[in-house]
């Protein structure tokens, strides 16, 4: 059974650091790994979807990266803005769609 | 893209009484359909998983006879919580996947409240 775990469960940083989201998962046979954002009281919105076969996906200013043999996933967000305040969320996927998410990490960026 | 309609996006009610959730997939058909709550500050979690015109299959934990899940076609998913309980309170969110690779898409969720 699939586990992830995100670390740290919180985070606030000043405007413009670049900062580091950490993800691990239990099950190195994943199909994809994702990240999420999630704005309070909202749905998800899909930010990087990597494939078992990559290593890694870029848009804009994050970037995320997959390695499997060590179970980790992790999302780097350059120049943070306030904007970038929400909780963001990982989650292993199989081939058949079914997502296991992690905690999240609560990122509060202040001006 | 994909999309997933979700309704209603809020919804408050009585104990005891039931409520239905909505998901359609407006430019897609959903051969599966996932169902996750979320509780305030807490993840996601899988409720059950759908298949078009099949049973659900229900996590562990999750009471088959409160969640009525209902996949009749390729475009509607339904979740009805049966006789709700303030501890019901959560955030209901469908995920719809089609066979193709790139359908899938959450809906917008739903925020029940049971008072």
């Amino acid at each position: 059974k699939q586990e992830v775990t995100q670390i740290p469960a919180a985070l606030s940083v000043p405007e413009g650091e670049n900062l580091v989201l950490n993800c691990s998962f239990t099950d190195s046979a994943i199909y994809n790994l994702q990240w999420f954002r999630q704005d309070p009281g909202k749905g998800l919105t899909s930010l990087l979807l990597i494939q078992s076969s990559q290593r890694e996906q870029t848009s804009g200013r994050l970037n995320a990266s997959l390695d499997k043999s060590s179970g980790r996933s992790t999302l780097y967000i350059a120049a943070s803005q306030p904007g970038d305040s929400a909780t963001y969320l990982c989650a292993g996927g199989t081939s058949y769609g079914k997502l296991t998410f992690g905690q999240g990490t609560i990122l509060t960026v202040h001006p | 893209g994909a999309v997933v309609s979700q309704h209603p996006s809020w919804v408050i009610c009585k104990s005891g009484t039931s409520v239905k959730i909505e998901c359609r997939s407006l430019d897609f058909q959903a051969t599966t359909m996932f169902w996750y709550r979320q509780f305030p500050k807490q993840s996601l979690m899988l409720m059950a998983t759908s298949n078009e015109g099949s049973k659900a299959t229900y996590e562990q934990g999750v009471e088959k006879d409160k969640f009525l899940i209902n996949h009749a076609s390729l475009t509607l998913s339904t979740l009805t919580v049966t006789s709700a309980h303030p501890e019901d309170s959560s955030f209901y969110i469908c995920r719809g996947v089609s066979d193709r690779s790139d359908g899938y898409t959450f809906g917008s969720g739903t925020r029940l409240t049971v008072v």
